[in-house]
């Protein structure tokens, strides 16, 4: 079955800093790779997403970019604040599969 | 829409008993998912369902652990017996079709089992 490795599982930045984190799917056949933010005690919540026929996707600070041949996918969160330390997951889904492979997740720490 | 609702916030209960968790996908929503997160391995899918129907169970640990959908507004999950090794937050996610199109999770149920 697919499988998800997520690297770093922390990271420190500096505010204004840029963070960058990374994702390896196993399974050729994922087509969609979401990104879920997930702050202390709450629920992950979906920040952004790419489909297996886009290579970049951006959303104002965040953005992700796909390889498919080489089968990865990463976040970038540019100027970063402290409201962005959290956790933050990847996952993959293949077509028609329905459920979600999630990465072992990053925390990411935003020094003031 | 009031989201995916979970219940109950927290339990607390003695090793040896049954605990039931339960939740409300959102209106609409065909696939429902259950997944357990620990801090040892991270976001695990238990189960998942489509139109009510199991799909996959392959992530369900032992056979102490269960999962219903009566319909479509409802699922449980269930543990009988409880042991200590459960203790870990629970979320329950809806999605609507294409199941890919992100989830909606609820805001879990952390479970301790002592």
């Amino acid at each position: 079955g697919e499988n998800v490795e997520q690297h770093p599982s922390t990271l420190s930045v500096q505010e204004g800093d840029s963070a960058v984190i990374k994702c390896t799917y196993s399974d050729s056949a994922s087509n969609y790779f979401p990104w879920y933010k997930q702050e202390l005690g709450k629920r992950p919540q979906l920040i952004i997403d790419i489909r297996s026929n886009v290579g970049e996707k951006k959303d104002q600070r965040i953005a992700v970019t796909l390889n498919k041949t080489a089968k990865h996918f990463s976040l970038h969160i540019t100027e970063t604040q402290p409201e962005d330390s959290a956790v933050y997951f990847c996952a993959a889904s293949m077509p028609g599969g329905g459920k979600l492979i999630f990465g072992q997740g990053t925390e990411l720490s935003v020094k003031p | 829409d009031a989201g995916v609702i979970q219940s109950p916030r927290h339990e607390v209960t003695e090793m040896g008993q049954e605990v039931t968790l339960r939740c409300k996908p959102i209106s609409g929503h065909d696939y429902l998912f259950w997944y357990r997160q620990t801090m040892m391995r991270g976001l695990e899918l238990l189960i998942y369902f489509n139109n009510n129907v199991p799909i996959d169970d392959s992530g369900m640990p032992e056979d102490r652990f269960s999962a219903k959908m009566p319909n479509a507004s409802f699922s449980t999950l269930k543990i009988q017996p409880s042991e200590p090794r459960d203790s870990a937050v629970y979320f329950c996610a809806s999605s609507f079709p294409p199941a890919a199109a992100g989830y909606t999770f609820g805001s879990g149920t952390r479970l301790t089992v002592v």
